[in-house]
């Protein structure tokens, strides 16, 4: 079975420009989650939806960071413009029904220079 | 609200050696508690999980935590550590479910040959 998805894997750009992280959660999956980790803060809930509506979004750091999940299948992460502080693991994960147990995806490393 | 104290951000065990990771949790309402492991480059992978049934949770590659509400701990134990085991776990505490799943520091271990 497939399990969440992202891209890119790794993704280096330069300070003030757009970056845009993308998700499939599993199918069947209601429930999405954009964390972003780092060796100072650990791991911090940014954003999660629920059938592709955005539920809580406290975590997202300032407006620069916006999420969308126009569909059940995909859904987007995106700083515009970017910082060298955003610099990051970016993971997507996915539940069923809001269910604790997550199913995270390989993450994406974002490197802003 | 509750959260989770991860004691010890790096824990080095002889191959074979018993591992113990220790986790103490904090909620006002009975928790649910989960291990999850992350090796390099990779995303979070749930090992185990308690919800209230049995106090004494057996998870995957032979690791087991035990429940102790009287000392509010979630230990994570594996009688005899193996190489592949060297990865970083998270133990993670939720009173409803994923929209509320705090997730501790972190703990590095070392399998040492």
């Amino acid at each position: 079975d497939a399990g969440v998805i992202q891209s890119p894997r790794h993704e280096v750009t330069e300070m003030g420009q757009e970056v845009t992280l993308r998700c499939k959660p599993i199918s069947g999956h209601n429930s999405l989650f954009w964390y972003r980790q780092t060796m100072m803060r650990g791991l911090e809930l940014l954003i999660y939806f629920n059938n592709n509506v955005p539920i809580d979004d406290s975590g997202m750091p300032e407006d620069r960071f916006s999420a969308k999940m126009p569909n059940a299948s995909f859904s987007t992460l995106k700083i515009q413009p970017s910082e060298p502080r955003d610099s990051a693991v970016y993971f997507c994960a996915s539940s069923f029904q809001l269910a604790a147990e997550l199913f995270f995806g390989e993450g994406s490393r974002l490197t802003v220079l | 609200a509750q959260s989770v104290t991860q004691l010890g951000s790096h824990v080095s065990v002889s191959e074979g050696a018993l591992v113990l990771l220790r986790c103490n949790y904090s909620s006002s309402v009975p928790p649910y508690l989960f291990w999850y492991v992350q090796y390099p480059n990779q995303g979070l992978q749930l090992l185990l999980k308690y919800t209230s049934a049995a106090t004494l949770v057996k998870g995957i590659n032979g690791f087991e935590a035990e429940f102790k509400k009287s000392e509010t701990s979630f230990h994570l134990t594996k009688p005899s550590a193996h190489m592949s085991d060297a990865a970083e776990y998270f133990c993670a505490v939720s009173t409803s479910g994923a929209n509320n799943l705090f997730f501790g520091t972190g703990t590095r271990l070392t399998v040492i040959p």
